[in-house]
């Protein structure tokens, strides 16, 4: 069945980086576009960007837009997440997601159980 | 981007009650409208999409209707696996938005 199973989460101080990972099995991958959703604490969840099919075209939410970098390793069947200068407000948990398109519709079937980023000095 | 907002935040129901969660977007998405069911500590599930078209094995007590801006998902019969936060999401534009969360707890 499907699975993804993300990594890499930790405390991490304000301005460094960090880098998360999703292994992901039980599917095509390259037939599929790849996702990081996240939830801050208290807060509900906030879409945060896509790689399609290849990985030559990427997507991000203006929150994250030139500070993180998503990228997709099809041969290792691997999502990764680049976070650079991270401010505060980027502590939350991170969801990898798989994208799929039905009746025209895009929706998130399948989801890992998430990783914690804290970002604090 | 699109605003969706879901009501109530937070309900309080008992095992066999019958329940309806709302969600409005600030604009017409036509059908372009998915629920998800959210545990703590778990993945998020796909309950319902394109408004609604059940996900494989979702139980036939979740339903979704709605279209343009309006949209409801009904739970008919709560039972205790039910108590979690659901959340709609839409998928006309991008970025993709999701509703603020509606949490069931047991009354």
């Amino acid at each position: 069945q499907v699975q993804l199973v993300e990594s890499g989460g930790g405390v991490v101080q304000p301005g460094r980086s960090l880098r998360l990972s999703c292994a992901a099995s039980g599917f095509t991958f390259s037939h599929f576009g790849l996702h990081w959703v996240r939830q801050a604490p208290g807060k509900g969840l906030e879409w945060v960007a896509v790689t399609w099919y290849d990985g030559s075209n990427t997507s991000y939410a203006e929150s994250v837009q030139g500070r993180f970098i998503i990228s997709r390793h099809n041969s290792e069947n691997t999502l990764s997440l680049q976070m650079n200068s991270l401010r505060t407000e980027d502590t939350a948990v991170y969801y990898c997601a798989r994208g799929k398109y039905s009746n025209f519709v895009y929706y998130f079937d399948s989801w890992g159980q998430g990783t914690l980023v804290t970002v604090s000095s | 981007d699109i605003q969706m907002t879901q009501s109530p935040s937070s309900l309080s129901a008992s095992v066999g009650d019958g329940v309806t969660i709302t969600c409005r977007a600030s604009q017409s998405i036509s059908t372009y409208l998915n629920w998800y069911q959210h545990k703590p500590g778990k993945a998020p599930k796909l309950l319902i999409y394109a408004a609604s078209s059940f996900q494989r094995g979702v139980p036939s007590r979740f339903s979704g209707s709605g279209s343009g801006t309006d949209f409801t998902l009904t739970i008919s019969s709560l039972q205790p696996e039910d108590f979690a936060t659901y959340y709609c999401q839409q998928s006309y534009s991008t970025p993709w938005t999701f509703g603020q969360g509606t949490k069931v707890e047991i009354k």
